[in-house]
């Protein structure tokens, strides 16, 4: 089983709201990653948490806040947003470096993001 | 120079026929090697991965890798109309404790009947 799941699947949310997006893995990934797609580009990494740190701040705004409860979940804050922050925010998982030559890394669906 | 390359097209090849799709790479210390499909709108999708120099191949999917010329290519054979996508190339160094991906922009490729 490679799933990654993703909710919601679509958000549109105001300049001056808070929202979270959520990501589930059950595949024992330990890296869980963040990353923001806009239409043509390719996605841009944002954050990594490895076994369950933040490893990688890709120098993101405050205003998005990661956090990783536990291995299987990552989520991410949203608040303040500006209306360029909407894009496809899409969550991967893999083994994690320490575990795999390869360490493959899969992508959820994503959730579509529009900021009004 | 851009660290991942690859020529964002469109690539049109006829249906039946071999889609070849090229990437080259910067950093000589690169791990591994990904290919990943997206149709529009969606997310993508891990097709291929590599990491010896070679050949891999797995049903119509060949990716052939060769470090000494940095540079990872992606053959499609039998091509379909639903290989229509943007292929993404995508390098795993040693930066961010092997856990960064860098990719290339995408070459869009139209199978078309």
């Amino acid at each position: 089983d490679t799933e990654v799941t993703q909710t919601p699947k679509h958000l549109v949310m105001g300049m001056t709201n808070k929202k979270s997006l959520k990501c589930e893995q059950h595949m024992g990934h330990r890296a869980m990653y963040w990353y923001k797609q806009k239409a043509k580009k390719p996605p841009e990494l944002m954050f990594v948490y490895s076994y369950e740190k933040l490893s990688i701040n890709e120098s993101v705004p405050s205003r998005f806040s990661p956090e990783c409860p536990n291995s299987s979940l990552l989520n991410l804050h949203l608040h303040a947003l500006q209306p360029e922050d909407s894009a496809l925010y899409l969550c991967a998982s893999s083994q994690g470096s320490g575990g795999a030559q390869v360490n493959e890394q899969f992508f959820g669906p994503g959730t579509r993001l529009t900021v009004l | 120079q851009k660290e991942v390359e690859q020529n964002s097209g469109p690539l049109s090849v006829p249906e039946g026929a071999i889609a070849s799709l090229n990437c080259t790479y910067s950093d000589r210390g690169s791990q591994s090697f990904f290919w990943y499909r997206q149709y529009s709108g969606k997310s993508p999708e891990l097709i291929m991965s590599i990491y010896s120099n070679g050949d891999k191949e797995d049903g119509r999917f060949t990716a052939q890798l060769n470090k000494a010329s940095q540079y990872v290519s992606l053959l499609i054979r039998d091509s379909q109309p639903s290989d229509s996508a943007t292929y993404l190339c995508a390098v795993r160094g040693l930066t961010g404790g092997g856990n960064k991906l860098t990719f290339g922009t995408g070459t869009q490729l139209k199978v078309e009947l």
